[in-house]
């Protein structure tokens, strides 16, 4: 099956400076790659997705990358404040008919320091 | 609109005692999952469905059983709890897309403890 791994697990970043998260995966099947981020003791919500058939999303502050070639894709958060401190996770699927099977990463948590 | 909701929000148990988690969506969507998430694993699926009377098996399916009789509803049975089941469960739906299954919107989790 699908293998995502994530870094880094922990990342620190001054307000107002920039947040790089990155992910590979290991099967070149898959096409569709969401970033969820999860405040404490809450639920994951869906901030971004990008599927394989273009290599860059952007939406306001956030974009990501995907590399498919290098079965790498990276979230990039600008001028980060400190409601962006959140548990960001990664995920990749292959997505065709029937259900989406997301496959995680271990998350990165991510603090911004005012 | 609710959108997934999931009962009981809290629960503990003892090793053999049986349980089930339900989860419920007001989105008519098609697609729900049943995810574990341990510190420093992320989520893993445990199980899913495609559509009401269908069930299939995820990632990490043992120890777990599935039911889905109602579309809106999808239940999580552990017949024998283990301490390993020790976890927080998040249920999800989705619809179908253009391209097949679109976003996953998830519940706010079960926080399950196993003595």
């Amino acid at each position: 099956g699908e293998n995502v791994e994530q870094h880094p697990s922990t990342l620190s970043v001054q307000e107002g400076d920039s947040a790089v998260i990155k992910c590979t995966y290991s099967d070149s099947a898959s096409n569709y790659f969401p970033w969820y981020k999860q405040e404490l003791g809450k639920r994951p919500q869906l901030i971004i997705d990008i599927r394989s058939n273009v290599g860059e999303k952007k939406d306001q502050r956030i974009a990501v990358t995907l590399n498919k070639t290098a079965k790498h894709f990276s979230l990039h958060i600008t001028e980060t404040q400190p409601e962006d401190s959140a548990v960001y996770f990664c995920a990749a699927s292959m997505e065709e008919t029937g259900a989406n099977n997301l496959f995680f990463g271990t998350g990165t948590r991510l603090t911004v320091i005012p | 609109n609710a959108g997934v909701t999931q009962t009981p929000k809290f629960r503990v148990l003892k090793t053999g005692q049986s349980m089930t988690l339900l989860c419920a969506q007001d989105m008519n969507h098609e697609y729900m999952y049943w995810y574990r998430q341990d510190p420093g694993m992320g989520l893993r699926l445990i199980h899913y469905s495609v559509g009401e009377g269908t069930t299939a098996k995820g990632e990490v399916p043992d120890g777990y059983n599935v039911s889905r009789l109602k579309k809106q509803n999808f239940l999580l049975g552990l017949e024998s709890a283990a301490p390993s089941q020790t976890s927080v469960y998040f249920c999800a739906s989705s619809s179908q897309g253009p391209r097949g299954a679109g976003e996953q919107f998830f519940g706010p989790g079960t926080r399950l403890t196993v003595l």
